[in-house]
Formats: structure tokens, sequence, C-alpha cells
């Protein structure tokens, strides 16, 4: 089936810097992902569509110059948290739109990337 | 405004006894329905979907379209199905999916 792989699965950075999240999909080509952020015990929250070669659709409230996205393959998409502060700790994952499974419910998620600002 | 409601936080069954996890949704146009599970420790994962109709680990759920609802069932609990369930709608035009809150449902022995 269709798998995709996160990387890392924890990251602990400074405040200040910037940390890069993957997101692969390993035996499909995926040309759109999506990245979603899940603070504890609460539910998903959709930030941003990624599309592969064209720039991402970001969510209201979600800061596009804080939260990177490229999709620059068919089977790779980043999100890369710039100036990272404590409050952008949080647990985040991607999912990939396998479309050889139609148009729609083709989608895996990564394993997600626990990201902690210190 | 698009919106995806699960009322119950939390939702304690005893084994063997039915379960039902609800879930209305508030969208404009028809939208595809889907349930997602996250077991502990693991990744989400898709349960089901309303367009095939397909049940999956012995749950169902049926799209009231009058009601606006997307219920999730099963007969028989088991211990295995205590896990975080998701409502989650999704927009043919723009493919994202919209996770509700979810339901922590907990089987109890």
């Amino acid at each position: 089936g269709a798998v995709v792989s996160q990387h890392p699965s924890r990251v602990i950075c400074k405040s200040g810097t910037s940390v890069k999240i993957e997101c692969r999909s390993l035996d499909f080509q995926a040309t759109t992902m999506f990245w979603y952020r899940q603070f504890p015990k609460q539910s998903l929250m959709l930030m941003a569509t990624s599309n592969e070669g064209s720039k991402a659709t970001y969510e209201q409230g979600v800061e596009k110059d804080k939260f990177l996205i490229n999709h620059a393959s068919l089977t790779l998409s980043t999100l890369t948290v710039t100036s990272a502060h404590p409050e952008d700790s949080s647990f985040y994952i991607c999912s990939a739109r396998n479309p050889g499974q139609g148009k729609i419910g083709g989608y895996t998620f990564g394993s997600g990337t626990r990201l902690t600002v210190v | 405004a698009q919106r995806v409601t699960q009322p119950e936080k939390l939702l304690s069954v005893f084994k063997g006894a039915p379960v039902e996890l609800k879930c209305n949704y508030s969208y404009s146009g028809s939208p595809e329905l889907f349930w997602y599970v996250q077991y502990s420790r693991q990744r989400l994962q898709l349960l089901l979907r309303h367009i095939s109709r397909e049940s999956i680990k012995g749950f169902t759920a049926d799209l009231n379209k009058g009601e606006t609802s997307f219920h999730l069932k099963k007969p028989f609990a088991q211990e295995e199905d205590s896990a975080m369930y998701y409502c989650a709608p999704a927009m043919n035009r723009d493919d994202k999916i919209i996770f509700g809150k979810g339901t922590r449902l907990h089987i109890l022995p």
C-alpha cells in the first residue's frame, strides 16, 4: 500500500533557529500533499496544501513566511519552521494524496514530527 | 462556513455493547465523508469512506444528507477499538480534508 515517510520523528531546537521537516511518498507520486498541526489532545488543524511545482496554499491564519513549504518533486514536500519560538512547539503531520486511488480517498498520513522549541 | 462537529470528546462503552460516534457536518455542496482512526502510538489511518459503503473492523457509517450526519456505528465493541476517531469531510473541488475535534473511544472490559 501507499506509504508516506516523515522525517525527523522528533526534533528539539533553540529559539530563533529554523527546522526542516520532510515528507516523502515512498511508492507513489504525490501531486498534492497536506501539512497539519496537532496540539496535545486536540484535533489536526490543516495548515497548508502543497502542490508539486507551484506555490502552497495556506489556510487562514497560517503565516506563510513562518511556515515555508516546498514541493519540488512528486515524492517530496518540506515544511520549514523559520525563526522558531516555543509556541511553535507542536506535532506536525503530513498527508499525501495518491492519485492512483481515485480523486478522493487515497490519503496516506505520515507518522508525524514532534517539534520542541526551547 | 465549512464545519464538522463531533459532540462527544470521550465515549466510554463496555465491551460487547453497541457503539455510536456522532458526526454532523455543515458544508455547502456535497462533501465526501471519511472516518479516520488513530490507535495509541500509531499514525492516522483511514477507517472508512461513505462512497465505498464498506464495513471495516465491523464499523459502518451511513450518510444522512437530510440530517447532515455521518455517524459511525459498531454493534458489538471490542477492546481493540479503543482509539481516537476523527470524522473528516472533503470537498471535491479542493480535495483537502478538514478534521473534526475527534472522539476518544474507551472500551471498558
